[in-house]
């Protein structure tokens, strides 16, 4: 059974720094990409970038490109999402997808609660 | 960067048919944007229903269909249940990108 199991819900400070994570199992991890999306209070879905774990090809939508970074430890199989300097802006739901031929989404993580407050 | 556009709401009556459309500000919608749809439940992560514009999951219930419709992706649920209630949402790659539009949210009343 494919499954994404994302990391628990994180409360921090601003300016605090953050990684949350994403574990893919019942497939083979490096042969799928995962992406990343966000989800802020009430407002819709915003696609943040992909990362494909086989060779850490990764690829960020404009709006995230220098705010956010990807990545993956395939030994593990699992991707990361992480903040450098969190601000207010980034409260939000984040969730991890499943790409198959790398454009076609099947299977979505739970997801991640993402808190910013001093 | 492209933009997508879905309707904000739309209603529909138990057992009935309802066609949610999704248009990009490129021009019209082909199957080379790779149109996939998915449904979000209150409080619950999304869940993929359809990919490459007309492509069924396993777990996609046959009241779900994906087709390019007048220039747009478009999603149509006949025989609509009360549990389809939720938002949906369409994506496309556009570009080089993945971009979401912003949700239809589906009521059934």
């Amino acid at each position: 059974e494919v499954q994404l199991v994302q990391s628990g819900a994180e409360v921090k400070k601003p300016g605090e720094s953050l990684k949350i994570s994403c574990k893919g199992s019942g497939y083979s991890f490096t042969s799928y990409w995962i992406a990343w999306v966000r989800q802020m209070p009430g407002k819709g879905l915003e696609w943040m970038g992909i990362i494909y774990p086989g060779d850490s090809d990764t690829r960020y939508s404009p709006s995230f490109q220098g705010q956010v970074t990807i990545s993956a430890d395939k030994s593990i199989s699992t991707a990361y999402l992480q903040w450098s300097s969190l601000k207010a802006s980034d409260i939000a739901m984040y969730y991890c997808a499943r790409l198959f031929g790398a454009k076609e989404v099947d299977y979505w993580g739970q997801g991640t609660q993402v808190t910013v407050s001093s | 960067q492209t933009v997508v556009t879905q309707e904000p709401s739309l209603t529909v009556s138990p057992g009935g048919t309802v066609t949610l459309t999704c248009a990009s500000s490129t021009g019209a919608v082909t199957s080379g944007y790779y149109p996939n749809w998915s449904q979000q439940k209150p409080g619950q992560a999304p869940k993929a229903l359809i990919y490459s514009t007309s492509n069924k999951h396993s777990w996609t219930p046959a009241r779900f269909s994906g087709s390019l419709l007048g220039g747009k992706a478009a999603l149509t649920v006949s025989g609509v249940l009360p549990e389809d209630e939720a938002d949906y949402y369409c994506l496309l790659f556009s570009g080089g990108a993945w971009v979401f539009g912003g949700g239809t949210k589906l009521t059934v009343l």
